[in-house]
């Protein structure tokens, strides 16, 4: 019973590198959503989607990009890393908003950009 | 624009003691409300899931209620045990939909054998 896989689990990049975070959920999900957590700050929505085929912002989503061109994955890239995007990322997943049921999160990538 | 608080920030108390953590949120149109708890270096564990028809949801020890016209949700655990040591947030829904949750930034409790 897998839910909702993060890889990697540890990333270290340098400043102006690029890179994607893997989240694939296997329980049919039609939502799926990226938050950061920072100390002192709580976790922050990114970008979030609703189905394949539609993103949209959330409330930090400078440098970053999303797709989502199946059901099971939705990829978070960033474009070119900064010291600012050192942060533990989460993803997360759910039923559509008719169901009215609870988010999954997965494990978490502690991404360090040096 | 929602915004959810959490208090204290953080907690210790002795085995044993029930407690409440509380949340707090400024939009009473909260659609619903969960639960979570989480490990150091881990993810988040849904706790209870409180939806909008609901006003309280019970699982084993814990006890979360939802007060949307007071705008206030609490969490209460009996029966403290070290094992309960972690940080637990709140997040809110609004409009029914869990992909677009707002954090409290938690309440991190201790529980001492």
């Amino acid at each position: 019973n897998a839910g909702v896989t993060q890889t990697p689990k540890f990333q270290v990049l340098k400043t102006g590198q690029s890179m994607t975070l893997q989240c694939a959920q296997d329980m049919n999900h039609e939502y799926m959503s990226w938050y950061r957590q920072d100390p002192g700050m709580g976790l922050r929505l990114i970008h979030y989607s609703v189905g394949a085929g539609i993103t949209d912002q959330g409330e930090v989503p400078n440098g970053y990009n999303v797709s989502r061109s199946t059901t099971e994955d939705f990829p978070l890239r960033l474009l070119s890393a900064a010291p600012s995007q050192t942060s533990v990322y989460f993803c997360a997943s759910s039923y559509n908003r008719m169901s009215n049921t609870e988010a999954f999160f997965g494990q978490g990538t502690r991404l360090t950009v040096v | 624009k929602q915004e959810v608080t959490q208090i204290p920030a953080a907690l210790s108390v002795p085995e044993g003691e029930n407690l409440v953590l509380n949340c707090s949120f400024t939009d009473s149109a909260i659609y619903n409300l969960q639960w979570f708890r989480q490990d150091p270096g881990k993810g988040l564990t849904s706790l209870l899931l409180i939806q909008s028809s609901q006003r309280e949801q019970t699982s084993g020890r814990l006890n979360a209620s939802l007060d949307k016209s007071s705008g206030r949700s609490t969490l209460y655990i009996a029966a403290s045990q070290p094992g309960d040591s972690a940080t637990y947030l709140c997040a809110g829904a609004a409009q029914g939909g869990s992909e677009k949750l707002v954090f409290g930034k938690g309440t991190k409790l201790t529980v001492n054998p």
